[in-house]
Order: C-alpha cells, then sequence, then structure tokens
C-alpha cells in the first residue's frame, strides 16, 4: 500500500564514513526530489530528477550526491558526512513537473552523524 | 525571493475547539499555495493547494483554507479539532520558473490537541 518507500527509516554514522539513503517509489512518477530537514526548520530541496535528468540546487553541497537507476529507486549519497548533516531526508515523487502536480512524500530518514 | 513564515511554532488546542494555523508568503508572482501535515513517523501529506479561482479551497480531513492577496496570506482552519489532528502543519509555496515543481516550506506549526 505504500507508495514512497525510504530505507532505513533511521542510520547512525561516524563522521566521514559514506552513507547511502535510499527511496523507491510505486507510484511510477517521472519526477523523484530529495530534501534535506534539519531539526526545528523547514525541509529544504537538494536536488531533483525528472527521469533521468539530474537538477541540482545552486547550494547544495557537493558533499551530496544522487543516483537514480531506474523509474522506482532513487538514492541519496553524502560522501563525508559531518555533524552539520544530521536531519531528516526525506524523498518525494511527482507524476511531472510544473506547480500543478502533487508532490508524495516518504516517511524520510532520520540521520545521525557521530 | 520566495519565502514562508509561519509565526506559531506551537499551539494547543482543546478537542472540539476550532483551529486556525496562519501563513504568510513572499513571492512576486501568483503563488501555487499547499498546506502539508506531517504526523509522527510518517511522511508528508498534502491537506490542500491553492493555484487560482475561488480563494477559499477544501481539502481532506476536513480542512479548509483561504487565499487572501491583500495579506499575502494562507491560513488553514477547521471547525472542530480532533485528537487525530495532532501532527506537525506545514504550509508552502510553490516556485516553477522554469517548470519544476520547487516548494519552498515555512517552518511548520505543531500541533497538540487536549481532550
Amino acid at each position: 500500500d505504500a507508495m514512497v518507500i525510504q530505507n532505513p527509516r533511521y542510520q547512525v554514522t561516524q563522521f566521514g564514513k559514506p552513507v547511502t539513503l535510499s527511496c523507491s517509489q510505486t507510484l511510477n512518477h517521472n519526477v523523484m526530489y530529495w530534501y534535506q530537514q534539519k531539526s526545528s526548520q523547514a525541509p529544504k530541496l537538494l536536488f531533483h530528477y525528472y527521469d533521468k535528468d539530474f537538477n541540482n540546487e545552486a547550494d547544495t553541497p557537493d558533499n551530496f550526491q544522487s543516483r537514480r537507476p531506474n523509474t522506482s529507486f532513487c538514492f541519496l549519497d553524502i560522501r563525508s558526512p559531518g555533524l552539520g548533516d544530521t536531519a531528516m531526508y526525506l524523498c518525494a515523487t511527482s507524476r511531472d513537473q510544473g506547480g500543478l502536480e502533487t508532490q508524495y512524500f516518504g516517511p524520510g530518514t532520520r540521520l545521525l552523524v557521530l | 525571493a520566495q519565502s514562508v513564515t509561519q509565526p506559531d511554532i506551537h499551539i494547543t488546542v482543546s478537542e472540539g475547539a476550532s483551529l486556525e494555523l496562519r501563513c504568510n508568503y513572499s513571492y512576486g508572482a501568483t503563488p501555487y499555495l499547499f498546506w502539508y501535515v506531517q504526523s509522527p513517523g510518517q511522511g508528508l501529506q498534502l491537506l490542500l493547494k491553492y493555484f487560482s479561482g475561488d480563494t477559499l479551497v477544501q481539502g481532506i480531513k476536513g480542512f479548509e483554507a483561504e487565499f487572501k492577496r491583500s495579506q499575502s496570506s494562507f491560513n488553514l482552519r477547521k471547525p472542530s479539532v480532533h485528537w487525530s489532528d495532532a501532527a506537525e502543519y506545514f504550509c508552502a509555496v510553490g516556485a516553477f520558473p522554469t517548470g519544476a515543481n520547487n516548494l519552498f516550506f515555512g517552518t511548520g506549526t505543531r500541533l497538540t490537541v487536549i481532550p
């Protein structure tokens, strides 16, 4: 029944140790997004894929990368996590781009960097 | 630049009481406005959205929101709150300069419902 699935739900990693977060969707949507939400802050868009086209936000650190091997899956790779990367990471999808499209969110992965 | 302000960090209401959550936005063009709810351990769920037309928008779970251009506001209301409405509520404005679906969120309002 779940439409946007994120794994793991909780992740603890060490400073500088690469980590990968996973998102999958059963909606067959063209667009997938990754947001970062720090404690008591608004979710902030990191990047999104429109099909295979990758779109990076201007202020997303180079430390954050993403892969989308197929329509269903999208990964967030943090190459060398810092303490400041502790946050909730939200994945979302939409059928298409544009303002009329609703974004569907997963439950998020809570990442703790020690 | 677009931005969203939710002035109330935390609101407590009694079950059965009415609710209004405030949202103010800043955006140069006609905004696309959204309200999302996030229950503990859950993802964000869309409550309602406004693009154009009737300024009073009906959503799911008995929520409604009113777009007031003169006040740059999009406040969320519910006439009678249920205990299951306890959650975090996010207002968002969409910026679609290039067709991408970029949402800019407020910092959220946490709603507590007391018996």
